[in-house]
């Protein structure tokens, strides 16, 4: 399987700060990769696929980069209904894995 | 707007089979370029991805599980279910039932629905 290490697991920053969670993959997957937004008791959320095109809907503010092995994702003005944990997801494996996790918090 | 729901059975005794359905609405199971996956969180930690199955019945499972995954397709009811043997309290997590686009990217999931495992 495909390993996916995020970073930090946990973060706390105030309204308006620029948020940056990276995430690494244990081989190259190209630009195999989602970013999804989870609120406690709520479906998850995608925002981007494909490392870095962002899902019909979602808010400017939000965006990803990255290539290989190496990706970020970053809220551009951490607002309070950003609040949740985000994942990483690559697809390049058959085997679908998600990173650990970031939960962010104000 | 496309809807998936989980129902099943919230709590299940170790050894036995956890059984899981969801039911596809405001669209098609059939729709081409779509698969139907499992996705579940346990307690405090982060989700896994358990399988996908396509609408014509082919299948992939997460090497972890796959001695013990069974996914089928109902296409004549739009639902498609879940069912891992041999259950332990480990097994316990919300169950997300999720659309994949292009097969892994999951662009729509069901509201989750706890499973616990224990006698």
């Amino acid at each position: 399987d495909i390993q996916m290490t995020q970073s930090p697991s946990s973060l706390s920053a105030s309204v308006g700060d620029r948020v940056t969670i990276t995430c690494q993959a244990s081989q190259d997957i190209s630009t195999y990769l989602n970013w999804y937004q989870h609120k406690p008791g709520k479906a998850p959320k995608l925002l981007i696929h494909g490392a870095s095109t962002l899902q019909a809907g979602v808010p400017s503010k939000f965006s990803g980069r990255g290539s290989g092995t190496d990706f970020t994702f970053t809220i551009s003005s951490l607002q309070p209904e950003d609040i949740a944990t985000y994942y990483c997801q690559q697809y390049d494996d058959l085997a679908v894995t998600f990173g650990g996790g970031t939960k962010v918090e104000i | 707007q496309l809807q998936l729901q989980e129902s099943g059975s919230g709590l299940v005794k170790p050894s036995q089979t956890l059984s899981l359905t969801c039911i596809v609405s405001g669209g098609s199971i059939s729709s081409g370029g779509i698969s139907w996956s499992w996705i579940r969180q346990p307690p405090g930690k982060g989700l896994e991805w358990i399988g996908y199955i396509y609408p014509s019945g082919s299948t992939y499972y997460s090497p972890s599980l796959r001695s013990r995954v069974t996914m089928s397709v109902d296409r004549s009811r739009n639902q498609f279910s879940l069912k891992l043997d041999s259950v332990t309290a480990a097994d316990t997590a919300v169950y997300y039932c999720a659309r994949g686009v292009g097969a892994t990217t999951f662009d729509h999931w069901g509201q989750g629905t706890l499973v616990t495992v224990s006698s």
